[in-house]
């Protein structure tokens, strides 16, 4: 079973700052990198994919991916007290029989 | 569009008892996913399909079942319920097995 790591956090932030959320993943033959989304007692809902090395930009988001070091991140500019919530990061596994690993969440918490 | 719906939202069940959770999508996705999210353990996935009559086993399959008759049904089968089997369940769907999941909403499931 391959691993996917993330820092449980609770990270905090001011409002307005960087938040910084990391992921490392242990299958140097993933290939699909996928963030969500989870408020408390909600599901998951997807924010950003990545597939290629480097950084990939959607609005106040930012995926990075390094394969050769084996993480991937996510970055919140202008943090509001909105994405005060639980970050999930998922990996393919494709030399497994599970499509998608999931982390465990970093819980961010962003301060007024 | 309502994307992956979920029934119930919330379940009591006895132990022994059994329990069909139901998951739809209307957006014609090939591939649909049982997922169950305990606290602190992240998502493990139960059972996926990759399209109408195709089922696989995930990571935690023991005491589930699942069919899958049509593209938009995929439901899940607890035959007899036991403590373990409380947790939160999601119902997700892609379109390939690259792409990111739209989940449904959950079922809060509680064995007593």
């Amino acid at each position: 079973q391959k691993e996917v790591e993330q820092n449980s956090g609770p990270l905090s932030v001011p409002e307005g700052a960087i938040a910084s959320l990391n992921c490392t993943y242990s299958d140097r033959g993933s290939q699909s990198f996928f963030w969500y989304r989870q408020y408390s007692g909600k599901s998951p809902e997807l924010i950003m994919f990545i597939y290629s090395n480097g950084d990939k930009e959607d609005g106040r988001f930012t995926a990075q991916l390094n394969k050769a070091s084996q993480y991937v991140s996510l970055l919140i500019r202008d943090s509001q007290p909105s994405d005060s919530a639980t970050y999930l990061c998922a990996v393919n596994n494709p030399l497994g029989t599970y499509k998608y690993i999931f982390g465990t969440g970093t819980r961010l918490k962003v301060l007024a | 569009n309502a994307g992956v719906t979920q029934t119930p939202k919330f379940r009591i069940l006895k132990i022994g008892q059994s329990m069909t959770l139901q998951c739809t999508q209307d957006m014609n996705h090939n591939y649909m996913y049982w997922y169950r999210q305990d606290p602190g353990m992240g998502l493990k996935l139960i059972y996926y399909s990759v399209g109408a009559g195709i089922t696989d086993k995930g990571e935690v399959p023991n005491g589930y079942n699942v069919s899958r008759s049509t593209t938009e049904d995929f439901p899940l089968r607890l035959e007899l319920a036991a403590p373990s089997q409380t947790s939160v369940y999601f119902c997700a769907s892609s379109y390939g097995d690259r792409d990111g999941y739209t989940f449904g909403s959950g079922t809060r499931l509680t064995v007593v």
